[in-house]
């Protein structure tokens, strides 16, 4: 059974950068994409992007175009969220999530988010 | 994109009680809409797919119903462990959107 392994806690200075990693243990990437979905505090979930390394195609949510950078390194199984330039709303717990999907015009349709990693909680403060 | 509204934002039940949660969709997702269980601290747990479909290791009091644009998650009666926030989701449309979410705590 695959496991979604999260890095640790960051905290961060405004406009700096946060790269978080998504490892899966006990199972691989293979014909499967990686989301990542955001929770502000006390709020609800949003999608952000997802990759899916079969088809070599990344996709970001509107408002998280230009300013998330979502990789996935096959050969270790691990998944990568970089957010740039961050700012106190930026204050989350990320989430990564497996899902099998295809991608068709540059699109991306995810399955079902399961399993999810533990979450990575990012704090933006000066 | 699609934007789903769940309803009520709390339910207040006892232990035991039945537990009727609404989900919205905007647009039709069909039957690709799943429910998910979150519980203070921890990341969201899938339970239902499809519309209806339990996921694996998921009791049966957990049950889900509709299709097009009107879902149903029911738990038929409260356990302890069920007091949570349930959001639901579509994949229907891009880009995959979640509910706001509905608090189950107890009264």
């Amino acid at each position: 059974q695959v496991h979604l392994v999260q890095s640790g806690a960051e905290v961060k200075k405004p406009g700096s950068s946060v790269k978080v990693s998504c490892k899966a243990s006990g199972g691989t990437f293979n014909n499967y994409g990686i989301s990542w979905v955001r929770q502000a505090p006390g709020q609800g979930l949003e999608w952000m992007g997802g990759i899916m390394p079969a088809f070599n195609t990344v996709n970001y949510a509107q408002k998280f175009q230009g300013g998330v950078t979502i990789t996935a390194d096959e050969s270790t199984n691990t998944a990568y969220m970089e957010l740039s330039k961050i700012g106190s709303e930026d204050t989350a717990v990320y989430y990564c999530a497996r899902s099998k999907g295809y991608c068709s015009g540059g699109s991306c349709f995810f399955n079902w988010f399961d399993p999810w990693g533990q979450g990575t909680l990012v704090t933006v403060s000066s | 994109e699609n934007v789903l509204t769940q309803s009520p934002a709390t339910l207040s039940l006892s232990p035991g009680e039945r537990a009727t949660l609404s989900c919205r969709a905007s647009q039709s997702v069909s039957n690709f809409l799943a429910w998910y269980q979150q519980k203070p601290g921890q990341a969201p747990r899938l339970l239902i797919y499809d519309a209806s479909n339990r996921a694996t290791g998921i009791p049966d009091r957990f049950s889900g119903s509709g299709s097009g644009t009107d879902f149903t998650l029911t738990i038929s009666s409260l356990e302890p462990e069920d007091f949570a926030v349930y959001y639901c989701q579509q994949r229907n449309n891009w880009p995959p959107t979640f509910g706001q979410g509905t608090k189950v705590e107890i009264k």
